[in-house]
């Protein structure tokens, strides 16, 4: 059975500071991994899918990695804004779109 | 194209009623999901759909849930009965499974069930 971590729980920034959100998983065999952000009390918006044959995917200011072997994924996000306060949550997909997330990291950029 | 719809987007009800959620996926998608969110927790997996075929229920899916999907477009999830337990974020999502699947699930903007 998949299981999800993410940490940490919650983070507190600076505007302009680069950060990174760890994410870990139990089965290696994952079909992908992807990344979401949720706004408080809205859906998920997609931000990044790495495939399982892929390393890492990145999209403006946002990369994320995926190391297999070690069951890890990082989001990393560079010159973090205000507007990027939100919740992250990263989740292991199988082949038929079965997501398995974490908790979710609550980030918080203050100016 | 607006993407997945869901609703209604809030319900609140009283214990022992039943209700019923509806969601709309991407035109051309023929696999839709459901999750449900409690508050502070990542969203977890209760059912899918391929075209009008529900081909997996979750344990947390009671026999007081059902969900269909009549003609391979819309689904309902209902649930009778409701507990105060069942009081969360339901989410639909919907994917396009072919020969090139990479596995992208796309949400809705979900509904929020409070059960007094």
């Amino acid at each position: 059975k998949q299981e999800v971590t993410q940490i940490p729980a919650a983070l507190s920034v600076p505007e302009g500071e680069n950060l990174v959100l760890n994410c870990s998983f139990t089965d290696s065999a994952i079909y992908n991994l992807q990344w979401f952000r949720q706004d408080p009390g809205k859906g998920l918006t997609s931000l990044l899918l790495i495939q399982s044959s892929q390393r890492e995917q990145t999209s403006g200011r946002l990369n994320a990695s995926l190391d297999k072997s070690s069951g890890r994924s990082t989001l990393y996000i560079a010159a973090s804004q205000p507007g990027d306060s939100a919740t992250y949550l990263c989740a292991g997909g199988t082949s038929y779109g079965k997501l398995t997330f974490g908790q979710g990291t609550i980030l918080t950029v203050h100016p | 194209d607006t993407g997945v719809s869901q609703d209604p987007r809030h319900k609140i009800t009283k214990r022992g009623q039943n209700v019923t959620f509806r969601c709309d996926p991407i035109s051309e998608h023929n696999r839709l999901y459901w999750y449900r969110q409690t508050l502070g927790q990542g969203p977890e997996f209760l059912t899918y759909f391929q075209n009008e075929a529900q081909l997996e229920k979750s344990r947390l899916l009671s026999d007081r849930f059902s969900a269909e999907r009549p003609k391979g477009s819309f689904s309902t999830l209902e649930i009778q009965r409701t507990e105060q337990g069942d009081s969360a974020m339901y989410l639909c999502a919907s994917s396009l499974f072919g020969r090139s699947n990479t596995g992208e699930l796309f949400f809705g903007e979900g509904s929020r069930l409070t059960v007094l």
